[in-house]
């Protein structure tokens, strides 16, 4: 069964200091989302990506974070500076939002950032 | 706005016994409804949706949910719990096909033995 990939898995960092997180979706899925979870919430949306275009990004802090897919297929996260705040699990998802309309986002692992 | 409510942190159940995670919503238009379950220090798996149709969803490991228009609900229930089914279950709605997710705090179930 098909799976997105994310990598690494765990990350700790000191505060002031860049990170990135790398996503491979599954394959044929034309979108792609990242979401942060706190500890003890659900998840929420940072940006999507409708190939390689950003279709919604308005709760991505755009002064410290950024977000590419470049040939509309992987994707990095990257954060810089990361500060203590940051620290959460990162997830990354994709769906086929082609002619099916099924839309069932397919979530990663997810990365663990702990920011010291 | 559209926002979920899981207005219980968390279900206890005895192994063998039924299930019930609840779960409002609110969006504009017609939702699109969600089931997902989080293991420890893993990501979501999903469980079942609502799109449209028949509003008892079956999904996967014996799970169901029904939606309920009038009350803006979507129940996960389960007839019989297993302990393996101990876990964080999240609820989520989108007001459109492809739009992002807006999930609830999510309720953790514990199932004793």
């Amino acid at each position: 069964e098909a799976e997105v990939a994310q990598s690494p898995r765990y990350k700790i960092t000191e505060k002031s200091q860049a990170v990135a997180f790398w996503c491979d979706p599954i394959s044929g899925h034309a979108t792609l989302y990242w979401y942060r979870q706190i500890l003890g919430q659900g998840p929420e949306l940072l940006v999507q990506f409708q190939d390689e275009s950003v279709v919604d990004d308005s709760q991505l802090p755009k002064d410290r974070f950024s977000a590419e897919r470049l040939k509309g297929v992987d994707s990095t996260l990257k954060i810089q500076p990361a500060e203590l705040g940051d620290s959460a699990m990162y997830l990354c998802a994709s769906s086929n939002s082609g002619g099916t309309r099924t839309d069932t986002q397919y979530f990663g692992p997810g990365t663990r950032l702990t920011v010291l | 706005a559209q926002s979920v409510a899981q207005p219980e942190d968390q279900v206890n159940v005895a192994e063998g016994n039924p299930l019930t995670v609840k779960c409002t919503y609110s969006v504009s238009g017609n939702p699109y409804l969600f089931w997902y379950v989080q293991y420890p220090n893993r990501g979501l798996q999903f469980l079942l949706k609502y799109i449209t149709g028949d509003n008892l969803v079956k999904g996967s490991y014996g799970f169901e949910a029904e939606f309920n228009k009038s009350q803006t609900s979507f129940h996960l229930k389960k007839p019989s719990a297993l302990v393996s089914d101990s876990a964080l279950y999240f609820c989520a709605v989108s007001k459109a096909a492809g739009n992002k997710l807006t999930f609830g705090g999510g309720t953790r179930v514990l199932v004793k033995p």
